[in-house]
């Protein structure tokens, strides 16, 4: 079946930096756009970033664009998100997700990893 | 960026009423919307996209209807399982935004 499994997060100071990691299986990594979708404390989904099959183009929110960089490697069937300057505001738990189906990307997702939490605060 | 609003923020329902959940776009998003439903502690599972087709493994008693700019989810019968937070998102361009949510509680 598949999976997502998300890692990296913690509690990290403001201006510094952090990586998540996603490692997906049970399908075919390479084949489906990725996307970081995060959820402050108490608040709605807000989506980050997304990235398709082949890496080759990406996209991100205003309010992480500079800042928050999305990649994979599709040969460890890993996605990541490197977050430099990070601001207290982009603390929440961060879910990897799993565009709809093969190629694509289609923009909806069906399957989500189980979210790791960053916490910003000096 | 495309505005999602989604009314009401909450929703008291005793099991086995219908539910109808709204969900507003500022321009219109065609048919690229899709509804979320997550749970207290849980990430969000997909119920419904390109408007109106159910996803995977989604009951029948979900159905989702709309065009353009107005939408709606319909619960047909409220189970126990169903209470939960749903949340729309247009697919329209980019940024993909969500709405603010709306809170199914028990009466």
């Amino acid at each position: 079946q598949v999976q997502l499994v998300e890692s990296g997060g913690g509690v990290v100071q403001p201006g510094r930096s952090l990586r998540l990691s996603c490692a997906g299986s049970g399908f075919t990594f390479s084949s489906h756009a990725m996307c970081w979708v995060r959820q402050a404390p108490g608040k709605g989904l807000e989506w980050v970033a997304l990235i398709t099959y082949d890496g080759k183009n990406k996209y991100s929110a205003d309010s992480v664009m500079g800042r928050f960089t999305i990649s994979r490697d599709n040969s460890k069937n890993t996605l990541y998100l490197q977050m430099d300057s990070l601001r207290v505001e982009d603390t929440a738990v961060y879910y990897c997700a799993r565009d709809f189906a093969p190629g694509g990307p289609h923009y909806y997702f069906e399957n989500w990893g189980q979210g790791t939490l960053v916490t910003v605060s000096s | 960026e495309i505005v999602m609003t989604q009314s009401p923020a909450t929703l008291s329902v005793s099991p086995g009423e219908r539910v109808t959940l709204s969900c507003r776009a500022s321009q219109s998003v065609s048919s690229h919307l899709g509804w979320y439903q997550q749970k207290p502690g849980q990430a969000p599972r997909l119920l419904i996209y390109g408007a109106s087709t159910r996803a995977t493994g989604i009951p029948d008693r979900f159905s989702g209807s709309g065009s353009g700019t107005d939408f709606t989810l319909t619960i047909s019968s409220l189970q126990s399982e169903d209470f939960a937070v749903y949340y729309c998102q247009h697919y329209n361009q980019w940024p993909l935004t969500f709405g603010g949510g709306t809170k199914v509680e028990i009466k």
